[in-house]
């Protein structure tokens, strides 16, 4: 069955302390998708990053950075130089394909991130 | 501006009765999807649909329902057979259901039992 697991749930750092969010995923498929997505206070979720499975370049944009290592299950999102704005509820979530054709998101249980001024 | 707008922001139900939650896009999105949102429990899917006319059960669908006679709309009606409503609730809705598919959210309904 799939699984998404952020364990930290709760992280608080000084504005200016680098971050990483973790996420550990399992599946028996070959091909999926994963994504992150930040909520801000306002609730809704924004998407920041979506990698499929067969894709395992590191990526980078701006202050934010995603770690995919396939041999570890993992899909690790880091802030460097964190800033108050990051503070937010921050989801991992996979999606394959199921054997019907259809597909379903499973979504982590998210990490709440405060960055402290 | 194309987004999901969700109405109300806040909802409050008496014992034993329905509500509606709106959800309304203008993304010319296929499919479209209800989640409910409890602490600490991430993101759990209701319903969704790909087509108008068509829906689906996700993994919690007791004591909801959904309608979709237009592929704008998406509306959820929490029925007095969902016994534990109080959570925050999240329409979404992407492209043709692909599992590479970005899902756009809206700002949530936060329902409330009185």
């Amino acid at each position: 069955a799939q699984k998404v697991t952020q364990a930290q749930t709760e992280i608080s750092v000084v504005e200016k302390e680098d971050v990483t969010l973790d996420c550990v995923y399992e599946t028996r498929d070959t091909t999926y998708y994963l994504f992150w997505y930040k909520q801000p206070p306002s609730g809704e979720l924004v998407f920041l990053i979506r990698r499929n499975s067969f894709d395992e370049q590191n990526e980078i944009s701006g202050r934010y950075s995603w770690n995919f290592q396939k041999s570890t299950s993992s899909f690790n999102f880091t802030i460097t130089a964190s800033q108050v704005v990051d503070s937010a509820v921050y989801f991992c979530a996979l999606s394959e394909v199921e054997g019907s054709g259809t597909y379903k998101y499973i979504f982590g249980t998210g990490t709440r991130l405060k960055v402290l001024a | 501006d194309g987004g999901i707008t969700q109405s109300p922001k806040y909802l409050f139900r008496k014992e034993g009765q329905n509500v509606t939650l709106s959800c309304e896009q203008n993304l010319n999105h296929d499919a479209m999807y209800w989640y409910r949102q409890d602490p600490g429990q991430g993101l759990r899917l209701i319903y969704y649909s790909q087509i108008v006319n068509d829906f689906q059960k996700g993994d919690i669908a007791e004591g909801y329902s959904v309608s979709r006679e237009k592929k704008e709309s998406f509306p959820l009606t929490v029925t007095s057979a969902q016994k534990n409503p109080t959570a925050f609730y999240l329409c979404a809705s992407s492209f043709a259901e692909l599992a590479k598919n970005i899902q756009y959210f809206g700002a949530g309904t936060r329902l409330s039992v009185l």
